[in-house]
């Protein structure tokens, strides 16, 4: 089993719809956890830290669930400009990736 | 305030060539990580760099080898270089204070294709 699952997608929406994606991880003590946005041939940046009780940066919401192992990143009012992969990121004393969900908002 | 700045952007080498690729960190940081990133996957951790020293690796080869200099830059080596070795090489570094749980930032990276 992967450290990092994620499903691929790809997600494709129309602007303004609500768009979850899912990451599973498999190391119970993983220490922290991050979203990560990669536009097509660019370096992923940084979106949010992923925290316990769950936080929110605008129209980005970001869960983790311990229990269950996996964390979670939702998307409110989808702009074209939100087409992009996302990668979730699990550090189990370093960084492991998932392979990213592909996203793409059409008018 | 400048972030992660890897060199060259491209590269393109002939299989069994050697290269080398450079990274200065983001300002302040003092962790430097590798990655290497196929086409459709996440990135893949090569290793990581902390106080001059190599504190973690991921399963690569050792054609694979890195240095992290007193500046905190880093480079990354590769030998014998493969086909499979063309792919984008990502740079990451962190303030991590020997905590390791810390955000890491990615330079643009460098894009290898392999001959």
């Amino acid at each position: 089993r992967k450290e990092v699952e994620q499903d691929p997608g790809p997600f494709n929406v129309p602007e303004g719809a609500t768009v979850a994606f899912n990451c599973t991880y498999s190391n119970s003590a993983s220490q922290s956890f991050f979203w990560y946005r990669q536009d097509c041939r660019k370096e992923p940046k940084l979106l949010m830290s992923v925290y316990s009780s769950g936080n929110e940066d605008g129209r980005f919401t970001a869960q983790l669930n311990r229990a269950s192992q996996y964390i979670s990143l939702l998307i409110r009012d989808s702009k074209l400009s939100d087409s992009a992969t996302y990668l979730c990121a699990v550090n189990m004393g370093r960084l492991y990736f998932g392979r990213g969900t592909q996203l793409t908002v059409w008018p | 305030d400048a972030g992660v700045t890897q060199s060259p952007t491209h590269l393109i080498k002939t299989r069994g060539q050697q290269v080398t690729l450079r990274c200065s960190p983001k300002s302040g940081h003092d962790t430097v990580s590798w990655y290497q990133q196929a086409l459709g996957q996440g990135p893949q951790f090569i290793f990581q760099y902390y106080e001059e020293e190599e504190r973690q690796r991921g399963n690569f080869p050792d054609r694979f080898s890195g240095h992290q200099f007193p500046n905190y830059s880093s480079e990354l080596n590769v030998n014998a270089l493969l086909l499979g070795d063309s792919a984008l090489y990502l740079c990451a570094s962190s303030l991590d204070r020997g905590r390791r749980d810390q955000p890491q930032h990615f330079g643009d990276g460098t894009r290898l294709s392999i001959l």
